[in-house]
């Protein structure tokens, strides 16, 4: 059973750089029939899509964070990360990473727990 | 950018009753469009992909229709277990963005 677990600090200033490594087991990150994507959640708000990557490195951002985020892959760990630079309040989210299957219908398919990052100095 | 609009924002129904949830996306998204269903503290689980195909292990009295910009969950008759939040997401092939409604609420009448 594929599981994907998030890691990092749950706590960053303002202006500072949210970093999370998205940890993916029972199955490898290296598959060619997905893409592993970040997704966050404001408290008591809706989800939104930060953005995917494919294990040969290849990315895509939401437009409106593309200027600040980051998304890298490491094969060899079997995880993959997300970097946000200088963040605000408005950044504090659960942030959920996510297996995308995108060979034909395009859905996220499996779930981590999320984690909760709050922005406050 | 795709915009999707979900409608009501939340919704009063009495167990063993139909349930019928809009998403509406701003241009023509063809059929590549998902529902998720999400109860408080937990991640969203993927209802229904391709708009009208349910996931592995999902009840059959969910089911979805629509295409173009005009989609709908339908939830045949609610348990107790289906009172959660539900999102649409929609997927746009050029450039790829994979964008969220913003949810219905979906509470016990």
């Amino acid at each position: 059973q594929l599981q994907l677990q998030e890691s990092g600090p749950g706590l960053v200033k303002p202006s500072e750089t949210l970093s999370l490594t998205c940890t993916v087991s029972g199955g490898s990150i290296t598959n060619s029939d997905n893409y592993w994507g970040w997704i966050r959640q404001p408290p008591g708000k809706g989800l939104e899509w930060i953005g995917n990557i494919f294990y040969n490195g290849s990315t895509y951002y939401s437009p409106s964070l593309k200027s600040r985020v980051t998304i890298s892959v490491n094969t060899s760990k079997n995880h993959f990360s997300l970097r946000l630079t200088s963040v605000t309040a408005a950044d504090t989210a659960v942030f959920y990473c996510a297996r995308l299957h995108s060979s034909g219908w395009a859905y996220f398919d499996y779930w981590g727990q999320g984690t909760l990052v709050t922005v406050s100095s | 950018e795709i915009v999707m609009t979900q409608s009501p924002a939340s919704l009063s129904v009495s167990p063993g009753e139909r349930a019928t949830l809009s998403c509406r996306a701003s241009q023509s998204v063809s059929s590549n469009l998902a529902w998720y269903q999400q109860k408080p503290g937990q991640a969203p689980r993927l209802l229904i992909y391709g708009a009208s195909t349910r996931a592995t292990g999902i009840p059959a009295r969910f089911s979805g229709s629509g295409s173009g910009t005009e989609f709908t969950l339908t939830i045949s008759s609610l348990q107790s277990e289906d009172f959660a939040v539900y999102y649409c997401q929609q997927y746009h092939n050029w450039p790829p963005t994979y964008t969220f409604g913003q949810g219905t609420k979906l509470e016990i009448k």
